[in-house]
């Protein structure tokens, strides 16, 4: 029973390199969402899709982009790395917008 | 426009002790509320979640939280604290337009022997 696989779990990166993050899930869920977490901050959502096929930008969208693969994979990229994007990424899912969310593990990235 | 504070940032209890986690919310539209229980190194997991069937929630892991709405709170009790307790606790709110949740600071709680 995996539930919300991420991957890579950690990743250290230099500044303007790009990298994608990967997210499944195995339960059939229509809405996925990415959030990044910060000390002191809470999580904050970058990107949520509400079903296959559509995205929108969440509280802090600028430097991401996603990619809704189809209704299981939901990817986040970052296109030219900084160090103030170092933070420990989750994705999660539901089976609806207004249902309880299921997170991943999260990948703890590192940009120098 | 939402919002979610959660009232200290560190909270210590004994083994056995009553445990409260504070939290308020800000929100232009019927909220529904969850709390969310995180331990080191994995993601979040739902401890309960208020949909407005009832105002007092129970959860797993013996935790309960009441939704008041004239003081917009969601405090999250559990009558006697375990070792196992020791994690880190979110309250969110999320809108019933728009399905996003906003997450507070977190709590971070630590259980003493």
């Amino acid at each position: 029973n995996a539930g919300v696989t991420q991957t890579p779990k950690f990743q250290v990166l230099k500044t303007g390199q790009s990298m994608t993050l990967q997210c499944a899930q195995d339960m059939n869920h229509n809405s996925m969402y990415w959030y990044r977490q910060d000390p002191g901050m809470g999580l904050r959502l970058i990107y949520y899709s509400a079903s296959e096929g559509t995205t929108d930008k969440g509280e802090v969208p600028n430097g991401y982009n996603v990619s809704r693969l189809n209704k299981r994979e939901f990817s986040l990229r970052l296109e030219s790395a900084a160090p103030s994007q170092t933070s420990v990424y989750f994705c999660a899912s539901s089976e609806t917008l207004r249902q309880p969310q299921h997170f991943g593990d999260g990948t703890r990235l590192s940009i120098l | 426009a939402q919002s979610v504070t959660q009232l200290g940032s560190h909270v210590s209890v004994s083994e056995g002790a009553l445990v409260l986690l504070r939290c308020n919310y800000s929100s232009s539209v019927p909220p529904y509320l969850f709390w969310y229980v995180q331990y080191p190194n994995q993601g979040l997991q739902l401890l309960l979640k208020y949909t407005s069937a009832a105002t007092l929630v129970k959860g797993i892991n013996g935790f309960e939280a009441e939704f008041k709405k004239s003081e917009t709170s969601f405090h999250l009790t559990k009558p006697s604290a375990h070792m196992s307790d020791a994690a880190e606790y979110f309250c969110a709110v999320g809108s019933s337009n728009t399905g996003k949740l906003i997450f507070g600071q977190g709590t971070t709680l630590q259980v003493k022997p």
